[in-house]
């Protein structure tokens, strides 16, 4: 079963605000992961947070975690249009050997418009 | 450029035709993975190669055949699909056996493939 989940589906705002998405997820995690696809393009990674952080910060982005409540957010400060692509979290989970997994969600649609 | 190289980049097949697509990753990474992208659908990890030995297939139809002939290299041979089989294929890799909270994978532009 599907693991995370974005929210919301689509988001569409103006240059120069911040842009948040919220991910939520099932199970107990290793780590969760943001990454940014660009329409039609590959995968990139963003950010990675181990779940015994709570907060973690790189240039614009500021991701969140809260395993309580097995929920993150990402948010993007200043956003640009080139921000404009699908936002996916991906949840970690490793139980020893080669078991490492992760789960993708079905993405943000994150609009930024000039 | 993340490293990892995906061809052909586009491919349109009959369904009686056989192709396949290919991967290379040039990080030294030991794992690949094949994902399948369809619209308004997950992420779907069809086949996960660790250190050129396959260690997960996740229900995949039989018409979809892997193979890993090295560490670097990745091929997914395609024969008599299906029109729902069209979507973005996927490639990526990363390193296993590093701290296992820090894994992240890399991935390739995709193939976008058209079974009519």
């Amino acid at each position: 079963s599907q693991q995370g989940e974005e929210d919301p589906q689509a988001l569409s705002i103006q240059e120069g605000e911040n842009a948040t998405m919220n991910c939520s997820y099932k199970t107990s995690i290793n780590n969760l992961q943001w990454y940014r696809q660009n329409s039609g393009r590959g995968l990139v990674h963003l950010i990675l947070i181990r779940s015994n952080e709570r907060e973690k910060h790189s240039g614009r982005l500021r991701v969140t975690l809260d395993t309580s409540k097995k929920s993150s957010s990402l948010l993007i400060t200043a956003s640009r249009a080139a921000d404009t692509a699908s936002y996916f979290c991906a949840t970690a989970t490793y139980s020893g050997g080669s078991n490492y997994k992760l789960t993708f969600g079905k993405g943000t649609l994150l609009t930024v418009n000039p | 450029e993340t490293g990892v190289t995906q061809t052909p980049r586009h491919l349109v097949m009959g369904m009686t035709n056989k192709k396949s697509l290919k991967c290379e990753q040039h990080l030294g990474h030991n794992a690949m993975y094949w994902y399948k992208q369809s619209a308004k659908k997950p992420l779907e990890l069809m086949f996960v190669y660790n250190f050129k030995e396959q260690t997960e297939n996740n229900s995949v139809p039989s018409r979809f055949s892997p193979e890993c002939p090295n560490s670097s290299h990745l091929f997914l041979h395609l024969h008599t699909l299906q029109p729902e089989d069209s979507a973005l294929y996927l490639c990526a890799s990363s390193q296993r056996g590093g701290l296992a909270d820090q894994e992240t994978q890399y991935f390739g532009p995709g193939t976008r493939l058209l079974v009519l």
